[in-house]
């Protein structure tokens, strides 16, 4: 089973910082790994797929990079409504795991 | 634009079965693995299991015994069924779609879109 951990477990930033989320898996995922983001009380959401593309809809201040066992989705500039938990998440042997979450919250 | 709506029993007692139903609307039932995910209070996301429309799954090891995902093409829905509940099996449960391409290195994965969740309680 292929771990994924997340960095750091709370970030506290302010409206308008850059935010950057780390994700390390315990082994290669070459490219195939998706960003998530949920609000409380709501489903996740897709963010991120295949490593770098932005789902349909998001904005373009979400961007995510990285390869083989450690990514990075980067939030260039924080809004209000960006204040969430993000999951990264990952399919190996037809097993799916995702992350533990990063919650990024108001400073 | 594709939605997921999902129900079923939200309040059972220890040893009972859990049953949910997820219906797709408005997209195309094949080609996507239909899967279920679920997240205790307070922590993080598990994935339990997936069907594609010819009934073919894949289940995580660590509820395998317990789980049984079925799909009915003819009204577009899936289903869920896990059995011998305990307290541990608490959680808000979530269908979603997922789309799975198996690519020279690896194998891509993501769910969109996700059902709205439902709170499973399993209490005596």
């Amino acid at each position: 089973e292929i771990v994924l951990t997340q960095s750091p477990a709370t970030l506290s930033l302010s409206p308008g910082e850059r935010a950057t989320l780390s994700c390390r898996a315990s082994q290669s995922v070459s490219s195939y790994l998706a960003w998530y983001q949920q609000k409380p009380g709501q489903a996740p959401r897709l963010l991120i797929y295949d490593a770098s593309n932005r789902a349909t809809g998001i904005p373009a201040r979400f961007s995510g990079s990285g390869s083989g066992t450690d990514f990075t989705l980067t939030i260039s500039s924080l809004e209000p409504e960006d204040f969430a938990v993000y999951y990264c998440q990952q399919r190996s042997n037809w097993l799916v795991t995702f992350g533990p979450g990063t919650k990024v919250d108001i400073k | 634009q594709v939605q997921l709506q999902q129900w079923g029993a939200g309040l059972l007692k220890p040893s009972e079965t859990l049953s949910l139903t997820c219906a797709v609307y408005g997209g195309s039932f094949s080609g996507y693995y239909w899967s279920w995910i679920r997240q205790p209070p307070g922590k993080g996301l598990e994935w339990i299991g997936e069907i594609n429309h010819s009934g073919s799954t894949n289940y995580n090891p660590s509820l395998k015994s317990r789980v049984t995902i079925s799909v009915d093409t003819s009204k577009n829905q899936f289903s869920l069924k896990l059995s011998s509940v305990t307290a541990a099996d608490t959680a808000v449960y979530y269908c979603a779609r997922g789309k799975i391409a198996v690519a020279g290195t690896g194998v891509r994965s993501w769910f969109d879109p996700w059902g709205q969740g439902t709170l499973v309680t399993v209490s005596s």
